[in-house]
């Protein structure tokens, strides 16, 4: 059972328009939240965070928003590139006890960025 | 300066055979893991280790066994190798906020 779900395996969108990515999650015990882009061949790179506390996070053109009631989280890249073209990844953490936090991946959203 | 690193970065090998991946990190961090992306893209833990001890283990067949000589590193060993065993590996480290950072991967292909 797929606690994160990522439904969109793929995206377009314009070089300069928002890009939206979608990321829904069952798991109540989760109270950290990450996005990490991936390019072919290449490791996950860590994008941007939230803390379950909070609403929003910005860095840069980036933006996270977390809905707890809805178990959502979003992210925002405005204005889109071309550079940002690649695989998207939203992870979820949780505290698995013995000082140690297990992240849970969704199955990605391939975003392409067309010029 | 990489941050974490992984060898080899692909490995071509046949049924039945052992082998290692090594990993390391140089960013400090207590904890360390070991993630399977199979044919589907799904990213799964199988191991972590914090400070050398196992955390832990996600019903991985005991063919794998992590050893972790120090902090800093966190290598994979596989035993007895099947052809179900091909996919990508990468190895991660966790800071203290919760944020893993992860290695450039080891494709592994069983003939």
């Amino acid at each position: 059972d797929q606690q994160v779900k990522q439904n969109s395996p793929s995206l377009s969108v314009q070089e300069g328009r928002i890009s939206i990515l979608n990321c829904d999650y069952t798991n109540s015990m989760f109270d950290y939240f990450l996005w990490y882009k991936k390019y072919p061949a290449e490791g996950p790179t860590f994008l941007i965070s939230i803390s379950s506390i909070k609403d929003k996070n910005e860095d840069g053109r980036f933006t996270v928003f977390l809905n707890k009631s809805a178990k959502h989280l979003s992210l925002h890249i405005v204005p889109s590139q071309p550079g940002d073209s690649a695989v998207y990844f939203c992870a979820a953490s949780a505290y698995s006890g013995a000082g140690s936090y297990q992240l849970t991946f969704g199955k990605g959203t391939k975003l392409s960025v067309i010029p | 300066d990489t941050a974490v690193s992984q060898t080899p970065k692909y490995l071509v090998t046949q049924m039945g055979n052992d082998k290692s991946i090594k990993c390391e990190q140089n960013l400090g961090h207590d904890t360390m893991y070991w993630y399977k992306q199979d044919s589907k893209k799904f990213l799964k833990i199988m191991f972590s280790y914090n400070n050398k001890e196992l955390i832990i283990n996600e019903t991985v067949p005991n063919r794998f066994s992590p050893k972790s000589p120090d902090k800093a590193h966190l290598n994979l060993h596989i035993n007895s190798l099947e052809l179900g065993d091909s996919a990508v590996y990468f190895c991660a480290s966790r800071d203290e906020w919760e944020t893993q950072y992860f290695g450039p991967g080891t494709r592994l292909l069983v003939l």
